[in-house]
């Protein structure tokens, strides 16, 4: 069974500019996490999901960041304009109510 | 509010040697508990967790965890350190089930032949 994808794996923008990372979850995960990962840091939730709906969006800065989750599967997480603290690993996980399965994260890198 | 304490952001040991990685929690409900592995440039692996039923819980790749309520801890340990076990460790918890999971700033261990 394929696991959480994530694409891309590495990004490097200038600051200012959009960026977008897309993750595919696990087949039939209903729930889906973004997360950000600083460096030497733990993941911190940014964006829950449950099928379509945003259901804990509490510490996404919505003034840069959306995120959507079209039709309850794929999603993507934009950031508009980068900031240079931007840069971190996004981690996306998926579960069935049970345990959260990550992806291998794509690491943005912003100059 | 739930948190957790990784003591130690580096731990060394030597192949064969036990393993401890340390971590306390704090939860205003009883707490499930988690630690993940990660491997360099990839996902956190669950290794094991706690949800409130036996107190020693043992996982994969021979690790396990007591659950200790008097000291709010719930360190991981393994017998003999092996050089695959390289990679950061993270302790988490959740106050609500496997949702949402607040995670420590990580252990990494480095194992030494």
């Amino acid at each position: 069974e394929a696991g959480v994808v994530q694409s891309p794996r590495y990004k490097i923008i200038e600051k200012k500019q959009p960026v977008a990372f897309w993750c595919n979850p696990i087949s039939g995960h209903n729930t889906l996490y973004w997360y950000l990962q600083n460096l030497g840091q733990g993941p911190e939730l940014l964006i829950r999901y449950e099928n379509e709906e945003a259901v804990d969006d509490s510490q996404l800065p919505k003034d840069r960041f959306s995120a959507e989750r079209l039709k309850g599967v794929d999603s993507t997480l934009k950031i508009q304009p980068a900031e240079l603290g931007d840069s971190a690993v996004y981690l996306c996980a998926s579960s069935d109510s049970g345990e959260q399965f990550f992806g291998p994260g794509t690491r943005l890198t912003v100059l | 509010a739930q948190s957790v304490t990784q003591l130690g952001s580096h731990v060394s040991v030597s192949e064969g040697a036990l393993v401890l990685l340390r971590c306390n929690y704090s939860s205003s409900v009883p707490p499930y508990l988690f630690w993940y592995v990660q491997y360099p440039n990839q996902g956190l692996q669950l290794l094991l967790k706690y949800t409130s039923a036996a107190t020693l819980v043992k996982g994969i790749n021979g690790f396990e965890a007591e659950f200790k309520k008097s000291e709010t801890s719930f360190h991981l340990t393994k017998p003999s350190a092996h050089m695959s076990d390289a990679a950061e460790y993270f302790c988490a918890v959740s106050g609500t089930g496997f949702q949402k999971l607040v995670f420590g700033t990580g252990t990494r261990l480095l194992v030494s032949p």
